[in-house]
C-alpha cells in the first residue's frame, strides 16, 4: 500500500532563511510525487510534481523539491522564506505501477514564517 | 481556485438529515474526485469517478453517496448514516485517473451538524 509521511506537524522559520518541509513515501512501484500549498478555509493549490529526470524539481512561488530515491523523501525547499508563504503544506504520492488509481495525502506540515 | 467551484460555502445540518454538496468543473476534466478534511488527518478519499456514470468508493466511502450524469458535475450527498459528518470537504479533478496530472481542487465546504 502506498503512504506518506510528513514527520513535523509545525514549521517555524524566520523571514528570509531557508526553509524545509519534509516528505517520506512509500510505494509498491515507481512513484509520481507531488506538493500542494493551503491556505485557509480554502482548497489546496499545486505547488510542483515530480515524474522522472532531473532530482530537483522548481515550481510555483520560488518553491523547489528534491527528490532522493535511496531515501524515499521529497523535501520541500524554498532559499528564502516570505511571510506569506505561512499555510498548510501537503505531500502527496501517486503509484503508478498500480495504475495510478488514487493519490495518497500526507497529514500535513504547518509552516509558520516569522518576521 | 481552478475552474472548479462548490456550493455552498458552509453548510449547517440537523442530525438524521440528508445533505448534497454541489462540485462543478469547467476544466473538461475526465476525473473527479471527493475528500474529506480533518484537523491532523490530512485529506482522506471518499468517491471517485473517472468518466460519466461510473464512480468508485474510496477509503471512507460509508454514510456518503455520489453520482456522476454530467461530465461536469459530481455531487456528494452526505446521509444520516454518516455518524461523523462535521468535517471540511474538498472536490478536486485531474485530465485523466491514471496519469501524471496534479489534481485540481475547489474551494471546499464546511459542514457543521448540529
Amino acid at each position: 500500500a502506498q503512504s506518506v509521511a510528513q514527520p513535523e506537524d509545525q514549521v517555524n522559520v524566520a523571514e528570509g532563511n531557508p526553509l524545509t518541509v519534509k516528505c517520506t513515501y512509500s510505494v509498491s512501484g515507481n512513484p509520481y510525487l507531488f506538493w500542494y500549498v493551503q491556505y485557509p478555509n480554502r482548497g489546496l493549490q499545486f505547488l510542483l510534481k515530480y515524474i522522472t529526470g532531473d532530482n530537483l524539481v522548481k515550481g510555483s512561488y520560488g518553491f523547489e523539491a528534491e527528490f532522493n530515491k535511496s531515501q524515499t523523501s521529497f523535501h520541500l525547499k524554498k532559499p528564502s522564506a516570505l511571510v506569506s508563504d505561512s499555510a498548510l503544506y501537503f505531500c502527496a504520492v501517486r503509484d503508478l505501477d498500480n495504475y495510478g488509481q488514487n493519490f495518497v495525502f500526507g497529514p500535513g506540515t504547518r509552516l509558520s514564517v516569522l518576521p | 481556485d481552478g475552474g472548479i467551484t462548490q456550493s455552498p460555502k458552509y453548510l449547517f445540518r440537523k442530525e438524521g438529515q440528508n445533505v448534497t454538496l454541489s462540485c462543478e468543473q469547467n476544466l473538461n476534466h475526465d476525473a473527479m474526485y471527493w475528500y474529506r478534511q480533518d484537523p491532523g488527518q490530512g485529506l482522506r478519499l471518499i468517491y471517485y469517478s473517472q468518466i460519466v456514470n461510473d464512480f468508485q468508493k474510496g477509503d471512507i466511502a460509508e454514510g456518503y453517496s455520489v453520482s456522476r450524469e454530467k461530465k461536469e458535475s459530481f455531487p456528494l450527498t452526505v446521509t444520516s448514516a454518516q455518524k461523523n459528518p462535521t468535517a471540511f470537504y474538498l472536490c478536486a479533478s485531474s485530465p485523466r485517473l491514471a496519469g501524471i496530472n496534479e489534481q485540481f481542487f475547489g474551494p471546499g465546504t464546511r459542514l457543521t451538524v448540529l
